[in-house]
Order: C-alpha cells, then structure tokens, then sequence
C-alpha cells in the first residue's frame, strides 16, 4: 500500500513550451500533497502544498503563475510548469500525506524535466 | 520546523551494521522523527517513523533518547544496495510538509 505514481517519468522540452506533470496516489486518499523540486547533488526543496478543492499554498520565491498547481481529486494533483526555461530543469518530486495514523508522507518516482 | 543535523557522509563495508544520528535539539512536542532512504533519480522511500524509544521494523531500528533531542536510525548487515542518501525529517503530523535537510550520503563497499 501507499503508492504514489507520477506521470511522465521524464520530460524532454523546448523552452517556452508548458509541461504538465501528474501525481497520483494508488491506494488511498490524499487530502494534501506536496510538490517538491531536486537539483542535482542537492536536497529537496518544497515548492508548494496542494489542498484538495482549494488553491495551493507556495512557498516563498515560487512564482505561482508559473507553476500551477490543480489538485482535482483526493488521488490527483498536477504541476504545470508554463514557458519553460533551461534553468527549470530538474527533478521534481510529489508526495502525499495518508489520512488518518501518522499520517506518514509518501512520495513519488520523480519526473526529470529537461528544457532545451 | 526542526532544523536537523546529519553527518555528511559515512562509509561502511558489506555486512557491517550501520548506525547513522541524527540531531534535532529544538523537537517540538508534536513532531515525529521520520527517516527516508533516496536513490539516485528516484522519490524519497519511507523507511520508519517514531516518536519516542525504540522502534524496529522488518528494515531498520530507530533508537530515539528520552529527551528526543536526537535519533539513530540502525541498518543491520548492509549490502551494496543501502549505498544511498538518508534523510532524517522532524515534524508534527498537521498539514505542513517535511522539510528536508541535506541528509547523509552512505556509500557501502563490498
């Protein structure tokens, strides 16, 4: 139990192209999930919590406009990364929080981005 | 959140058990202390949770002191394939997400 996919695994784009990434929770429901971005040799770093049926709460220096994040359902929530650029290029990481417990995050495979 | 300190590195030979501490002095009451094991180009992967004494799973012990101002995660008779990153996470189980710190690069050689 407690699987959380993401979709695409890795990414190839031009710049100024938008990225969509999807996250979903397999086996339970998640009110809360977290976007998370890795570069390389580096930790995880939040960007953003995602609160089903509500607007994303982003932390401090990610520009909301240009990661749009829609968490539609209790198993899924979406990143979309707008006019891309080189620089946005990275690892990015989402997890969900299981109700109830411990409430234990989870977190996904990753999806590599790379913008040319 | 609670900061946490973690060596940045350690290295172990095959079959050994490996003990890696970590230190989180300003542990609030609410937070429970979460350990993750990441490989390269993938998630995070859960390895245990606890709040306080010991707690063993088919995986790894975590041993956590009285005053929970640190923790040690325990790895009985690694093998090449624990060669990883470890992250040691301290929170409450609220809303708020974990915070990573730079975590403990375990390279295990044969």
């Amino acid at each position: 139990g407690a699987v959380v996919s993401q979709h695409p695994s890795r990414v190839i784009c031009k710049s100024g192209t938008s990225v969509k990434i999807e996250c979903r929770s397999l086996d339970f429901q998640a009110t809360t999930m977290f976007w998370y971005r890795q570069f390389p040799k580096q930790s995880l770093m939040l960007m953003a919590t995602s609160n089903e049926g509500s607007k994303a709460t982003y932390e401090q220096g990610v520009e909301k406009d240009k990661f749009l994040i829609n968490h539609a359902s209790l198993t899924l929530s979406t990143l979309t990364v707008t006019s891309a650029h080189p620089e946005d290029s990275s690892f990015y990481i989402c997890s969900a929080r299981i109700r109830g417990g411990l409430e234990t995050q989870y977190f996904g495979p990753g999806t590599r981005l790379l913008v040319l | 959140l609670a900061k946490t300190t973690q060596p940045i590195s350690m290295d172990s030979y095959e079959g050994q058990e490996v003990n890696i501490t970590c230190s989180h002095n300003n542990i609030a009451t609410n937070d429970y202390i979460t350990w993750y094991q990441q490989f390269p180009s993938q998630g995070p992967r859960f390895i245990i949770q606890g709040y306080k004494t010991k707690v063993t799973n088919e995986v790894a012990s975590l041993f956590i002191p009285a005053d929970r101002k640190s923790s040690t995660l325990s790895l009985p008779r690694v093998s090449l394939s624990d060669t990883a990153v470890y992250y040691c996470l301290v929170g409450d189980t609220g809303r708020r997400a974990l915070t990573f710190g730079s975590g403990t690069r375990l390279q295990v050689q044969p």
